[in-house]
């Protein structure tokens, strides 16, 4: 089993669906991420939660809300997406959050038509 | 000015070719480096840290000079399946990670 695993691996989605995405990491660590990868550009961090808090939301649009019920799970809940939000979502976990390695799942591919 | 710039690339090289990539930061407070592999469609993994002392894995050597805030990887003898996206990254004490926008390295028969 990988480390971090998430689902689903593709999405299309309509601007007015509800949908979530879901990341589990079986690597013992407590600090966890979501991330943004679109076209051409670097990954930008959307949020992180630390010991199931969250501790940074980086100017991330009320239509991205995120969930962690325990330090192995990690959501992300989407509503009324616009077709910008078009990208690879990349779930990630470290040790810590002061911890430097991080470890990626696989992404969830999203298209908002 | 970009926190993490680096050689905008594509790099196309033969198989067996050293080829080096470049990254620089912006942070003087930035306490730790790190170099990972994406490849097409896949998820980023780290291929390895990047000491002061600097540091090689086999094929792969990283350089870190703090002075001129710069980092540096070297491939000798490249392979096939060398071909990937490098991306550079670089964390604050704060555990800030930034990513640089990748190189890409294309490795030809």
């Amino acid at each position: 089993e990988t480390g971090v695993t998430q689902t689903p691996r593709h999405l299309v989605m309509g601007m007015t669906n509800k949908k979530s995405l879901k990341c589990e990491q079986h690597l013992g660590h407590n600090a966890m991420y979501w991330y943004k990868q679109s076209a051409k550009k670097p990954l930008e961090l959307m949020f992180v939660y630390n010991f199931k808090e969250q501790t940074e939301n980086n100017s991330v649009p009320s239509r991205f809300s995120p969930e962690c019920p325990n330090s192995s799970h990690l959501f992300l809940h989407l509503h009324t997406l616009q077709p910008e939000d078009s990208a690879l979502y990349l779930c990630a976990s470290s040790q810590d959050r002061t911890a430097e390695k991080l470890f990626f799942g696989s992404g969830t591919q999203l298209s908002v038509l | 000015r970009k926190e993490v710039e680096q050689d905008p690339g594509p790099f196309n090289v033969p198989e067996g070719a050293t080829v080096a990539f470049n990254c620089t930061y912006s942070n003087s407070a930035s306490q730790s480096f790190f170099w990972y592999r994406q490849d097409c469609r896949k998820e980023p993994k780290l291929l390895m840290s990047v000491y002061s002392s600097g540091n090689e894995d086999g094929r792969f050597t990283a350089q870190l000079n703090r002075a001129s805030q710069y980092i540096s990887l070297l491939i000798r003898d490249s392979k096939l399946s060398d071909s990937a996206t490098y991306l550079c990254v670089v964390n604050t004490n704060a555990g800030k990670s930034t990513f640089g926008d990748g190189t890409t390295l294309t490795v030809k028969p």
